[in-house]
């Protein structure tokens, strides 16, 4: 079973708008979630990350915004830019003494001009 | 700096032959963590070394799969017999200790493009 879920994917933006990524996860003990970015042929790079005891991280474009009650992360990006376009991976750390991490299926994001 | 190198970064296989794909991690990281990545489950962790020990292998597919890190600075994944369901990117990663709950991060090498026909 998937602990970590990215129902969308794919999502397709126009530059300079606003892209919203999204991320479900069904452990409530999960206590630090962070945002992986990939290009093709590349591993994937941290983004950012948020911990649990907070509920909005911001990085310049972007944001990361935690709903503990509804299990839901979300990562905004904007003003969009072409070079975002990349797979985005939300992960999570599980509880105790770990620095394992369980990502999602990843979103890959087009900006397009 | 150097980051994580893997190698080979492609490999095609027949089926049934024996594949070991190996890992160096950055220098003075002391966690390893192989992973892969498939359209359908995403980025999956295989096992998860602490000081050259296996911490978590819950993640090994099944037993053609192992690894090994005989020191600090190598560690192999090998799948004996290969499948084509095996066919993904594997990815090597390392970290420094607590790195998750710093929100520090795990560094990603460019993985190894597995093909088994």
């Amino acid at each position: 079973d998937q602990q970590v879920k990215q129902n969308s994917p794919s999502l397709s933006v126009q530059e300079g708008r606003i892209s919203i990524l999204n991320c479900d996860y069904t452990n409530s003990m999960f206590d630090y979630f962070l945002w992986y970015k990939k290009y093709p042929a590349e591993g994937p790079t941290f983004l950012i990350s948020i911990s649990s005891i907070k509920d909005k991280n911001e990085d310049g474009r972007f944001t990361v915004f935690l709903n503990k009650s509804a299990k839901h992360l979300s990562l905004h990006i904007v003003p969009s830019q072409p070079g975002d376009s990349a797979v985005y991976f939300c992960a999570a750390r599980p509880p105790g003494n770990t620095d394992k991490l369980i990502f999602g299926t990843g979103t890959r994001l087009q900006v397009f001009p | 700096d150097a980051g994580v190198i893997q190698s080979p970064r492609h490999e095609v296989t027949e089926m049934g032959q024996e594949v070991t794909l190996r890992c160096k991690p950055i220098s003075g990281h002391n966690s390893l963590f192989w992973y892969r990545q498939t359209m359908m489950r995403g980025l999956e962790l295989l096992i998860y070394f602490n000081n050259n020990v296996p911490i978590d292998d819950s993640g090994m597919p099944e037993d053609r799969f192992s690894a090994k890190m005989p020191n600090a600075s190598f560690s192999t994944l090998k799948i004996q017999p290969s499948e084509p369901r095996d066919s993904a990117v594997y990815f090597c990663a390392s970290a420094k200790p607590g790195a998750s709950r710093l929100g520090n991060t795990i560094y990603f090498g460019e993985g190894s493009w597995l093909t088994v026909v």
